[in-house]
């Protein structure tokens, strides 16, 4: 049962473009969601998070919106960048004593070609 | 500020074998994760330590695996006898706090595991 899924495998954007990262889940419990990006050999890198309070958090070029009633989320990149090109991760967790137990999509594989 | 600090980065091995990882987290951080990324998937948590109290191990294959946090510092995960199905790569990670509070997961580079 996968609770948290990534529904597209791979995304290829040009540099300057915007690149929308999409992720669903199932679980209604999940109150906090954050989003990762991994490169090659190297471990997860925390980008952005969103409690469900909110359904809009920025940090510079990076934008999380949070659509409760769809169960969706969504990581927005402007502009985007080749540097940017990496596999990111969304990742949900229940509160209380869970907020540790994140729960991890399968991933998306962003290409941001110059 | 030095990162999770994990040893080794690869590791081959043959079935049936037994295998160690290491971890040291961020300094002063309380919270140690252990996750197993099979290709192509995401993280998926293992165990979950608090100072050096076990807060989750649902999904520890107990059988097989064990961990430990000792000294509510550095952290071992053992795979005995390991299988084909343990390829993965091993992931720690570190938080400041932990149970209750959402907060950001910190990950160390990993540890390649090929069963042969």
């Amino acid at each position: 049962d996968q609770q948290v899924k990534q529904n597209s495998p791979s995304l290829s954007v040009q540099e300057g473009r915007i690149s929308i990262l999409n992720c669903d889940y199932t679980n209604s419990m999940f109150d906090y969601f954050l989003w990762y990006k991994k490169y090659p050999a190297e471990g997860p890198t925390f980008l952005i998070s969103i409690s469900s309070i909110k359904d809009k958090n920025e940090d510079g070029r990076f934008t999380v919106f949070l659509n409760k009633s769809a169960k969706h989320l969504s990581l927005h990149i402007v502009p985007s960048q080749p540097g940017d090109s990496a596999v990111y991760f969304c990742a949900a967790s229940a509160g209380g004593t869970s907020y540790g137990k994140l729960t991890f999509g399968q991933g998306t594989i962003l290409t941001v070609h110059p | 500020e030095a990162g999770v600090a994990q040893s080794p980065r690869y590791k081959i091995i043959e079935k049936r074998q037994s295998v160690a990882f290491w971890c040291n987290p961020i300094s002063g951080h309380a919270t140690l994760y252990w996750y197993q990324q099979i290709l192509g998937q995401g993280p998926k948590l293992l165990i979950q330590f608090q100072n050096n109290g076990v807060v989750d191990d649902s999904q520890l294959p107990k059988d097989r695996f064990s961990a430990e946090r000792l000294k509510g510092v550095d952290s071992t995960l053992k795979i005995q006898p390991a299988k084909l199905e343990d390829s993965a790569v091993y992931l720690c990670a570190s938080s400041l706090r932990g149970a209750g509070v959402p907060e950001t997961q910190y990950f160390g580079p990993g540890t390649r595991l090929l069963v042969l």
